[in-house]
């Protein structure tokens, strides 16, 4: 069964450190989301994306993120200058369409330091 | 706005005990409604949505409009039902995505 993969699995980094963590989506999935969960908290919604752009951002994708599909395959989401507080496990999910299931990756723990 | 309210962080029963996951939310659209689960270093997972009505491993939820709430339930909880689980709304965001507001998510431990 295909499955959403997600690469590093952990990424440390420097405060001020540009990171970028990369999803590979169901091939046939048309909509992308990126969603995080800072430790002990709930998962939170960063971005959705489809038709090569931007759906949706939230409160927390600030100009500091960036989310980009460069292939046709790969959906990365990049940090330009990590702060401390974006240490979270970031969550990549693909769906078909619309409001139908989101199926997510394993994630990537990010730890700035 | 949307939020999803799960009061409970830990839940602990018996094996052979009923379970019930408490879930309530708020949204001025039509709702619809997830419980997705994740067990222990796996990744989330969709348990069930309202819309399908079906049981899944012995899970079943009812949307309850008028309370606003989609409670989890299960009559004989097994040890392997141990996990954490997510209730989730989606509502339309822009375009024809529809994002996840999640939880905080409910642990339920299942003793033998």
């Amino acid at each position: 069964e295909p499955e959403v993969t997600q690469t590093p699995s952990h990424q440390v980094t420097q405060m001020g450190q540009e990171v970028i963590l990369r999803c590979v989506p169901i091939s046939n999935h048309l909509y992308f989301y990126w969603y995080r969960q800072i430790l002990g908290q709930k998962v939170e919604f960063l971005v959705s994306f489809y038709n090569n752009e931007i759906s949706e951002k939230s409160e927390i994708f600030d100009d500091q993120f960036s989310v980009e599909r460069p292939d046709g395959s790969n959906f990365t989401l990049k940090i330009r200058s990590t702060k401390l507080e974006d240490s979270a496990m970031y969550f990549c999910a693909s769906g078909w369409g619309g409001n139908i299931e989101q199926f997510f990756g394993p994630g990537t723990r990010l730890t700035v330091l | 706005a949307q939020r999803v309210t799960q009061p409970e962080k830990l839940l602990s029963v018996f094996k052979g005990a009923p379970v019930e996951l408490k879930c309530n939310y708020s949204y001025s659209g039509s709702p619809e409604l997830f419980w997705y689960v994740q067990y222990s270093r796996q990744r989330l997972q969709l348990l069930l949505r309202h819309i399908s009505r079906e049981s899944i491993k012995g899970f079943t939820a009812d949307l309850n409009k008028g309370e606003t709430s989609f409670h989890l339930k299960k009559p004989f909880a097994q040890e392997e039902d141990s996990a954490m689980y997510y209730c989730a709304l989606s509502g339309r965001s822009g375009g024809s995505n529809y994002k996840l507001t999640f939880g905080k998510g409910t642990l339920l431990t299942v003793n033998p």
